[in-house]
């Protein structure tokens, strides 16, 4: 089966400008998650959502990041406008159901941005 | 909040030497996930542990699931340069919340 599918998969910008990520996630996933991984660190969670809802949004900063799922299946985020810490790998991962205990994550490529 | 912590953050092993990476929760969690990440690549699912004390192997590695469930270890037997990445530990607390990843251990070895 494919895999989760990202694009761009690099994208270099000015901060200020704003910048979206896509996302296609593996077919028939119900969960999708958008991460967030600087450099030498761990992933971290911005959103995860359950086919077109959000489960969880905790560590999206909203001032300038948004995203959504609109038709349940792919997503795009956006951050509008960068700033310099912005600047991270964008992951994006899906699971089959996404119930309450978490279950096998298949992550995506990335979309690596570097603000300037 | 949750947080989950790893040591060593680096380890530069000689081909053939074993390899242990550990990592330690501040809450009880429901299950604990691990992960490999190869330099320049995205992170793949090794293994969920579940249970109290469990221990599950595959090949080389063996992964254990500390009684409190607060803690657990991932040891790799006789590393070979395939085993070159980061490996992550993710926590997810008892009450179902979202998994919460470690910063990593990089493993690089020497042949």
């Amino acid at each position: 089966e494919a895999g989760v599918a990202q694009s761009p998969r690099y994208k270099i910008i000015e901060k200020r400008q704003s910048v979206a990520f896509w996302c296609n996630p593996i077919s028939g996933h119900a969960t999708l998650y958008w991460y967030q991984q600087i450099l030498g660190q761990g992933p971290k969670l911005l959103i995860q959502f359950q086919n077109n809802g959000v489960v969880d949004d905790s560590q999206l900063p909203k001032d300038r990041f948004s995203a959504e799922r609109l038709k349940g299946v792919d997503s795009t985020l956006k951050i509008q406008p960068a700033k310099l810490e912005d600047s991270a790998v964008y992951l994006c991962a899906s699971s089959p159901s996404g119930g309450r205990y978490q279950e096998t994550q298949y992550f995506g490529p990335g979309t690596r941005l570097l603000v300037l | 909040g949750q947080q989950v912590m790893q040591i060593p953050q680096y380890q530069h092993v000689q081909e053939g030497e074993d390899f242990t990476t550990y990592c330690n929760s501040s809450t009880t969690l429901s299950n604990i996930q691990w992960y490999k990440q190869r330099p320049g690549g995205h992170p793949v699912f090794l293994i969920q542990l579940v249970k109290s004390g469990e221990v599950k192997k595959q090949k080389r590695l063996t992964f254990q699931f500390g009684e409190a469930k607060k803690n657990s270890s991932l040891h790799i037997t006789a590393t070979q340069t395939t085993d070159v990445g980061t490996y992550f530990c993710a926590g997810q607390g008892e009450y179902g919340n979202k998994l919460v990843f470690g910063a990593g251990t990089i493993l690089r070895v020497k042949s």
